[in-house]
């Protein structure tokens, strides 16, 4: 079936270590987002690639790294440098149109918590 | 900045109960809206969306919403709910200016009395 794996699914790690996350689709999708979901805050953009090689920042990058070397493939870092990290992360994928009729497709997340 | 804004953070209500989930967005162009549902345990998903056309759209499990242009509101509506529909709800805004960037309002907890 296609669709978006997230890993690890539950990941713990002490303040100062970088955390890398994985996301891998099969979808064929041009676009990968990272979002990030807090209670009461709902989703966050981290960052988001619309081809490969190319990456732009979203609403909150600072303390986040991410790569896209490969159409499938869109992991994120969350650096030292993050000062908030402990969060759930969903990574999403799509195929946009021009007119921005964007629909997203959600993997099935992962849970950092930095102790 | 484009803001999207939920009303309600926690509904709860008894089966067969009617539904209304206000949304308002902050964004002065042409855009396309979303309803997207996270089940317990499940993935977010695409509830239903509006690009064009009839304001009123019809999703899946018999949900609906309308497009209020002159309000800027997507509102949700469900006229019977069920224990099933117990889960988070988050309305999303792109704009429609090709770009790539979905913008999420903070969800409401919909919780159903069986």
């Amino acid at each position: 079936d296609g669709g978006i794996t997230q890993s690890p699914k539950y990941l713990f790690r002490k303040e100062g270590q970088n955390v890398t996350l994985s996301c891998e689709q099969n979808l064929n999708h041009d676009a990968m987002y990272w979002y990030r979901q807090d209670p009461g805050q709902g989703l966050r953009l981290i960052y988001y690639s619309q081809i490969v090689n190319d990456f732009q920042k979203g609403d909150i990058a600072e303390g986040y790294s991410v790569s896209r070397e490969k159409k499938e493939s869109f992991p994120l870092t969350v650096t030292s440098a993050q000062k908030n990290p402990t969060a759930f992360y969903l990574c999403a994928s799509s195929n946009p149109e021009g007119s921005g009729a964007n629909v997203l497709t959600f993997g099935a997340g992962s849970r950092l918590t930095v102790l | 900045a484009q803001s999207v804004s939920q009303h309600n953070h926690h509904v709860i209500l008894s089966e067969a109960a009617s539904l209304e989930l206000g949304c308002n967005y902050s964004y002065g162009g042409t855009v396309n809206l979303f309803w997207y549902v996270q089940y317990p345990g499940q993935h977010l998903q695409l509830l239903l969306k509006y690009f064009s056309g009839d304001p009123l759209v019809k999703g899946i499990k018999g949900f609906e919403a309308e497009f209020i242009k002159s309000k800027f509101s997507f509102n949700l509506r469900k006229p019977s709910v069920q224990w099933s529909d117990t889960a988070e709800y988050f309305c999303a805004v792109t704009p429609n200016t090709g770009g790539f960037k979905t913008i999420f309002g903070a969800g409401t907890r919909l919780f159903v009395k069986a």
